[in-house]
């Protein structure tokens, strides 16, 4: 597509439900990110993906957070059980092949999720 | 690890006026210097990047971003400012060899009128 897809853009949830945060990325982009943003807070890295794998993952909360990449396109970030704490603007990032490091980041316009 | 400071949450100005918006970043290694702003409800865009060569770089809408080694700064400028730029502005780091990108926590720029 055109730009990075996010959805739902907003998504109110009672505390102890599962949610689960789609990202559709900028066709031909290999690289995907996930950040979340808290209010007043800067963005906090949370998972990242080159292709289908996740090198790294030590940026997830908790064993509550949990996302995967299928085809190297779409990913999907799943928060299981969810608190009050976890409510943020959870935004998705792409970025070139190639280089994909040096060319900055392609956002997404992020799902708003409300823990009630 | 890398780290970033932006020294300033909020930054009123009037219309017209000069800017300066802070950023110190840390690290042990070379990095990559990025400015992003986000716009009233809208996702985050690219305004500009330091990668290596001219330490003085030119970004959209009239903004510019200085890279400075020995103070380990990149400060976001725009000499003329308008009701427009008002918006959150992220600096951002990664070192040339990871994967992993560093944010500030931002800071909002006001323009008034």
């Amino acid at each position: 597509g055109a730009g990075v897809s996010q959805s739902p853009s907003n998504k109110v949830t009672e505390k102890g439900k599962d949610v689960e945060l789609r990202c559709d990325p900028i066709s031909g982009h290999t690289a995907l990110y996930w950040y979340r943003q808290s209010l007043g807070q800067g963005l906090e890295f949370l998972i990242y993906f080159q292709g289908n794998s996740a090198p790294d993952k030590s940026g997830l909360p908790s064993d509550r957070f949990s996302a995967e990449r299928t085809g190297g396109s779409v990913s999907t970030l799943t928060i299981q059980r969810t608190q009050q704490e976890d409510s943020a603007v959870y935004l998705c990032a792409s970025s070139t092949p190639g280089n994909p490091f040096a060319y900055g980041y392609t956002f997404g316009s992020g799902t708003r999720l409300t823990v009630v | 690890a890398q780290s970033v400071t932006q020294l300033d949450s909020q930054v009123p100005v009037f219309e017209e006026a000069p800017v300066e918006l802070r950023c110190n970043y840390s690290s042990s290694v070379s990095v990559y210097l990025f400015w992003y702003v986000q716009y009233p409800n809208q996702g985050l865009q690219l305004l500009l990047k330091y990668l290596s060569g001219s330490t003085l770089v030119k970004g959209i809408n009239g903004f510019e971003a200085e890279f400075n080694k020995s103070q380990t700064s990149f400060h976001l400028r725009k000499p003329s400012v308008h009701i427009s730029d008002t918006a959150e502005y992220f600096c951002a780091v990664k070192d040339t060899g990871g994967f992993k990108t560093i944010f500030g926590a931002g800071t909002r720029l006001f323009v008034k009128a």
